[in-house]
Parts: structure tokens; C-alpha cells; sequence
């Protein structure tokens, strides 16, 4: 139980364009979800959380104009990355909580790997 | 702020052999320590988890004790298995760092047969 899955799990795009990542839990209900970004060999790092049905909670230095967070139901998370540039090259995580707030309760997503020519 | 240090990988071992991959932590007061564990193609899994001093945190074969004088969360296994080839992430939940998980940069192992 308790799977995770993130859609696609590679994409390339053209620089300017805009690229969606989806978020689901599978097999539970997931009430707070989170969008982690990976550089490589460096730690995860936290992007977002967000509850169902409420806006985003986003960390300092994260652009939340750039990096648009919707949780509208209790399965899906989206992150758009709008107008995407080389620099946003990176790999993005989500999981997912049952709880609200769930920290130590989290489920992770395969990761999708996302290059910006 | 916290923060996780651990082993640069890759670490490479023979079926058989006795792992132990670093992991120390800067926090205030007593975080709760963790270790993920990333197999290819999947997300990460909580694989042993601690919460206090010198808790023992263990599972699947793997153990590490949190050391709070020495700010270090180890990762051991007595006998590896190629099963065992993944990646490895510390992390811990302080105070500081607002429920946040604070991951290490990961360790990548790899047993040979």
C-alpha cells in the first residue's frame, strides 16, 4: 500500500514552454502533498507543501509565479513549471501524507527528470 | 540552520560484506533521524527511523543508533545482499527546521555478486 506515483517520469522541452508534472496517490487519500527538487548529488529540496483545497505553502527563494502548485483533489497533485529555462533543469519529487501537515508520514513519488533545452 | 552530512558514493561492496555508511547531523536540540533508502525506478522508502538518544532504529537487516554526542546517525548492515543496491538518504526533522525533512545529499551502493 501506500504507492506514489508521478507522471511523466522524463520530459524534455523547449526553453520558454511550459511543463506539467502530476502527482497521485494510488491507494490512499493524500491529505497534504509535497514537491521536493533534486540537484544532482545533492539532497532533496523542499519546493511546497499543500493541503487539499487550500493555496500552497511555498519555501523562501522559491518562485510560486514560476512554479504553479495545485492540489484540488485528494489524489492529485499538479506542478506546472511555467516558461521553463535551462536552469530549471533539475528532478522533481513529490510525496504525499494522509495527515494534515504529515512530515513524518510521507510518501514518495519515483521523481521525474525534467531537461530545458 | 540543520543540517545533513553524509558519505559520498558511490560505495561499492561484495555480496556478503559489512556495510557502514556515514551520517552526522548539526541541529538544535534532539531531531528525529532518519534513513531513506531509494531502489531504481522508485521513490523513496522509509527504512529505520530514531527519535531519541541512543535509540536503536532497525529494519530489513540495517541499524543505526542516534548519538548525540557525536551528532551521528550511522547506517550498518552486518552482511549485504545485491537486493541491497540503491540509494541511501539521512535525514532528520529538528526544531529548526519547521517539520521540514532535511536530506543528506545520498549515498549510492552498490553490491557486487
Amino acid at each position: 500500500g501506500a504507492v506514489v506515483s508521478q507522471h511523466p517520469s522524463r520530459v524534455i522541452c523547449k526553453s520558454g514552454t511550459s511543463v506539467k508534472i502530476e502527482c497521485r496517490s494510488l491507494d490512499f487519500q493524500a491529505t497534504t502533498m509535497f514537491w521536493y527538487r533534486q540537484f544532482p548529488k545533492q539532497s532533496l529540496m523542499l519546493m511546497a507543501t499543500s493541503n487539499e483545497g487550500s493555496k500552497a505553502t511555498y519555501e523562501q527563494g522559491v518562485e510560486k509565479d514560476k512554479f504553479l502548485i495545485n492540489h484540488a483533489s485528494l489524489t492529485l497533485s499538479t506542478l506546472t513549471v511555467t516558461s521553463a529555462h535551462p536552469e530549471d533543469s533539475s528532478f522533481y519529487i513529490c510525496s504525499a501524507s494522509y495527515e494534515r501537515g504529515g512530515t513524518d508520514t510521507q510518501y514518495f513519488g519515483p521523481g521525474t527528470r525534467l531537461t530545458v533545452l | 540552520g540543520d543540517s545533513v552530512t553524509q558519505m559520498e558514493g558511490p560505495v561499492t561492496l561484495s555480496e556478503e560484506a559489512f556495510l557502514t555508511i556515514n551520517c552526522t547531523y548539526t541541529a538544535t536540540g534532539y531531531p528525529s533521524l532518519f534513513w531513506y533508502v531509494q531502489y531504481p525506478g522508485e521513490g523513496l522508502q522509509l527504512l529505520l527511523k530514531a527519535t531519541k538518544a541512543d535509540d536503536k532504529g532497525s529494519n530489513k537487516g540495517f541499524e543505526a543508533t542516534y548519538r548525540k554526542e557525536t551528532t551521528s546517525f550511522h547506517l550498518e548492515k552486518g552482511s549485504v545482499q545485491v537486493s541491497d543496491s540503491a540509494v541511501y538518504f539521512c535525514a532528520l526533522i529538528g526544531y529548526s527546521s519547521a517539520s521540514k525533512i532535511i536530506f543528506g545529499s545520498g549515498t549510492r551502493l552498490s553490491i557486487r555478486p
